[in-house]
C-alpha cells in the first residue's frame, strides 16, 4: 500500500498570512495513464470532507483561488495564500493512483 | 443539487452484522463510481471500498476484505455496504462518497452514519 505522510501535523498561522502543507508518498503517484491522482481535502469541525484540489493542481468547483496545489512524483504541497477564519480545518492529502486509496494523517490549520 | 444520504448505522456487538445504505439524488447515479470512506472517532480518514457504475470493478481495503461487501442498485439510486463479523476497530463514521467524473478522486460526500461496535 502507498503510505502518505503529511507535515506538519499542526500549523498555527496568523490571519492573512500564508500556510503550506507538505505531503509525500512512499512511491510515485504517476498513474499508467500519465496522470497523478493526488487530491487535497478540507474537513471543518463536525463536517464531512470537502474536495479542494484534484490531480495535484486542479481546483475543484467553487474553491477559492487562495488554495493552490503543486508537486510531482512523490512530493506535493497545498498552499493557502492568505489564511481566513473559515480555513480553520484539518487538511488531508489522498492518493487515488493505486488501490487501496490512502490518505495522509491530516494537518490541523488553526489561527495563532 | 448533489445529495448523498447514509443510513443504517447503530450500536452492534462484536461479531454481528450491519447493512449501510446511501440514497443519492441530483445526478445520474449509474454514471458514477462510488466509495465508502470511514473515520474513527477523533481519527483520520480511511478509504474502505470502491465500486464502478456497473458493479464490474470492486475494490476493498485490506482491513475489511472478506468481511464487507459493497453493492449498488442503480434503479434505486442506492449504494450499500454489508458489514459482517464486525470488530471494535470498525467503529467509525461511515461516509458515502462519489467519484469525481473521469478522474480518480472524491468530489461529494454524505454527512455520514455512525457505526459503534461494542459489547
Amino acid at each position: 500500500d502507498i503510505v502518505m505522510t503529511q507535515t506538519p501535523i499542526s500549523s498555527p498561522v496568523t490571519l492573512g498570512q500564508p500556510a503550506s502543507i507538505s505531503c509525500s508518498s512512499s512511491e510515485s503517484l504517476v498513474h499508467s495513464d500519465g496522470n497523478t491522482y493526488l487530491s487535497w481535502l478540507q474537513q471543518r469541525p463536525g463536517q464531512p470532507p470537502r474536495l479542494l484540489i484534484y490531480k495535484t493542481s486542479n481546483r475543484f468547483s467553487g474553491v477559492p483561488d487562495r488554495f493552490s496545489g503543486s508537486g510531482a512524483g512523490t512530493d506535493f504541497t497545498l498552499k493557502i495564500s492568505r489564511v481566513e477564519t473559515e480555513d480553520v480545518a484539518v487538511y488531508y492529502c489522498m492518493q487515488a493512483t493505486q488501490f487501496p486509496w490512502t490518505f495522509g494523517q491530516g494537518t490541523k490549520v488553526e489561527i495563532k | 443539487e448533489v445529495q448523498l444520504v447514509e443510513s443504517g448505522g447503530g450500536l452492534v456487538q462484536p461479531g454481528e452484522s450491519l447493512r449501510l445504505s446511501c440514497v443519492v439524488s441530483g445526478f445520474i447515479f449509474s454514471d458514477y463510481s462510488m466509495n465508502w470512506v470511514r473515520q474513527a472517532p477523533g481519527k483520520g480518514l480511511e478509504w474502505v471500498s470502491h465500486i464502478n457504475g456497473r458493479s464490474a470493478n470492486i475494490h476493498y481495503a485490506d482491513s475489511v476484505e472478506g468481511r464487507f461487501t459493497i453493492s449498488r442498485d442503480n434503479a434505486k439510486n442506492s449504494l450499500y455496504l454489508q458489514m459482517n463479523s464486525l470488530r471494535a476497530e470498525d467503529t467509525a463514521v461511515y461516509y458515502c462518497a462519489r467519484d469525481l467524473r473521469d478522474n480518480y478522486s472524491i468530489d461529494y460526500w454524505g454527512q455520514g452514519t455512525l457505526v459503534t461496535v461494542s459489547s
